[in-house]
């Protein structure tokens, strides 16, 4: 079956530290790889995309990597701060499906410790 | 500019009755998208619009649930005789045909007596 898998236990960093957070995907051919972050009632927020022929993307403090033979994209925060706290969603559009809506996993809940 | 959004924040029904959720996209955003999304849980999808049309309903769980986007722009999102376990978020996001973006609302919180 289709699976997208998220640490679900909190990762708790100090500031200043990097935060990395696991996408891992089974049974997909996805064409491209999405990370949103979500505060507590609001909605979830786009931050990075990343194509299926992509190995690395980088935006300010958040880098994403992408390999298809793994299966994984990685997410980092460098230089994390406690207003980096939230909960980190990862995405895919996978073209096997036919569908044009994401398939999100469960988010990993990141907590920076001042 | 506006982004997305819902209306109304909060929903509170008894069983059996129905409701209705609406969506206003960013204007222009000819795509949109309905998902539910439960305690500890990612968005799940329901159905998308292209334009006026469902584009793709495969994630309505039943015949209870239904979305309609009559103009193509603002959409509503119809479930009939509550059940409990339909309480969740019920976010709404849109993109343009261009991009792969999507743009979401703050939600519905919808809570089912």
């Amino acid at each position: 079956s289709q699976k997208i898998e998220q640490n679900s236990e909190a990762l708790n960093i100090q500031e200043g530290k990097t935060a990395t957070l696991t996408c891992n995907y089974t049974n997909y051919s996805p064409a491209y790889l999405q990370w949103y972050r979500q505060d507590p009632g609001r909605g979830p927020v786009f931050l990075l995309l990343i194509r299926e022929n992509e190995k690395e993307k980088r935006k300010e403090r958040l880098k994403v990597t992408f390999d298809t033979t793994l299966k994984q994209s990685l997410f980092h925060i460098t230089a994390s701060q406690p207003a980096d706290s939230a909960t980190y969603l990862c995405a895919l559009l996978s073209m096997d499906t036919g569908r044009r809506a994401l398939t999100f996993g469960s988010g990993t809940r990141l907590q920076v410790q001042p | 500019g506006a982004g997305v959004s819902q209306t109304p924040s909060n929903k509170v029904t008894e069983k059996g009755k129905y409701v209705e959720l609406r969506c206003d996209p960013i204007s222009g955003h000819t795509a949109l998208y309905w998902y539910r999304q439960s305690l500890g849980q990612g968005p799940e999808f329901l159905i998308y619009f292209q334009g006026t049309g469902a584009a793709d309903d495969s994630g309505l769980p039943n015949d209870r649930f239904f979305a309609v986007r009559p103009e193509g722009s603002v959409s509503t999102l119809k479930i009939q005789r509550t059940e409990r376990g339909d309480s969740a978020v019920y976010l709404c996001a849109s993109s343009s045909a261009a991009q792969e973006t999507q743009y979401f609302g703050p939600g519905t919180r919808l809570l089912v007596l």
